[in-house]
């Protein structure tokens, strides 16, 4: 059976204190890999698909990275905006529905 | 591109009574919709997939006669919870998978709070 963890559950940063958050993930064959940010009461903002083991995006003080067990989404220099509850899923090669981790609350204090 | 929108985005119902909730696909074709529920804290849980003209797969444990998919054109997809108990409670959000750039494929709604009373 499919199986996202994402850790921490919750993290607490100083503005400009970076940081990385963890995504494990277990899958009979990986189509694709991705990461969003959710605001509360909002539907999920996409932010990244990573495919194969090796690869890395980056989109502001954001890097995805990924391997063929887990994923990473470094924050550098974080800001009180980018507090946000952060989803990783996996699409596996059997189907299109994603498999969703339970998030990491991301807190970033001035 | 790749908007997609769902109506309304609260809604408050008496125990017993039926809700519908639209997601629209905006600028292009979704071949395929997600509904998933999310409770506070959790995870989103898949409830159901749909493709258009098709009847929706659902997830196990997931009622078909109470949770109505009908995803009758390439931009709508519908989700109606019937006869609503106060369990049904909670964050629905719709996913509309496009034949475009993969990366547009998963776009998802803004989400409905429902709340029943």
């Amino acid at each position: 059976e499919d199986q996202v963890t994402q850790s921490p559950e919750a993290l607490r940063l100083q503005e400009g204190e970076s940081s990385s958050l963890n995504c494990s993930y277990t899958v009979s064959g990986l189509r694709g890999l991705f990461w969003y940010r959710q605001d509360p009461g909002k539907g999920p903002e996409f932010l990244f698909t990573l495919y194969s083991a090796g690869e890395e995006k980056e989109k502001e003080r954001l890097k995805a990275t990924l391997t063929k067990k887990e994923s990473f989404l470094h924050i550098t220099a974080p800001k009180p905006e980018d507090s946000a509850t952060y989803l990783c899923a996996v699409q596996p090669n059997s189907g299109y529905a994603l498999n969703f981790g339970k998030g990491t609350s991301l807190l970033v204090t001035p | 591109g790749a908007v997609v929108s769902q109506h309304p985005s609260r809604v408050i119902c008496k125990s017993g009574t039926s809700v519908k909730i639209e997601c629209r696909s905006l600028d292009f074709q979704a071949t395929t919709m997600f509904w998933y529920r999310q409770f506070p804290k959790q995870s989103l849980m898949l409830m159901a997939t749909s493709n258009e003209g098709s009847k929706a797969t659902y997830e196990q444990g997931v009622e078909k006669d109470k949770f109505l998919i009908n995803h009758a054109s390439l931009t709508l997809s519908t989700l109606t919870v019937t006869s609503a108990h106060p369990e049904d409670s909670s964050f629905y959000i719709c996913s509309a998978r496009g034949d475009r750039n993969f990366n547009y494929g998963y776009t998802f709604g803004s989400g409905t709070r429902l709340t029943v009373v």
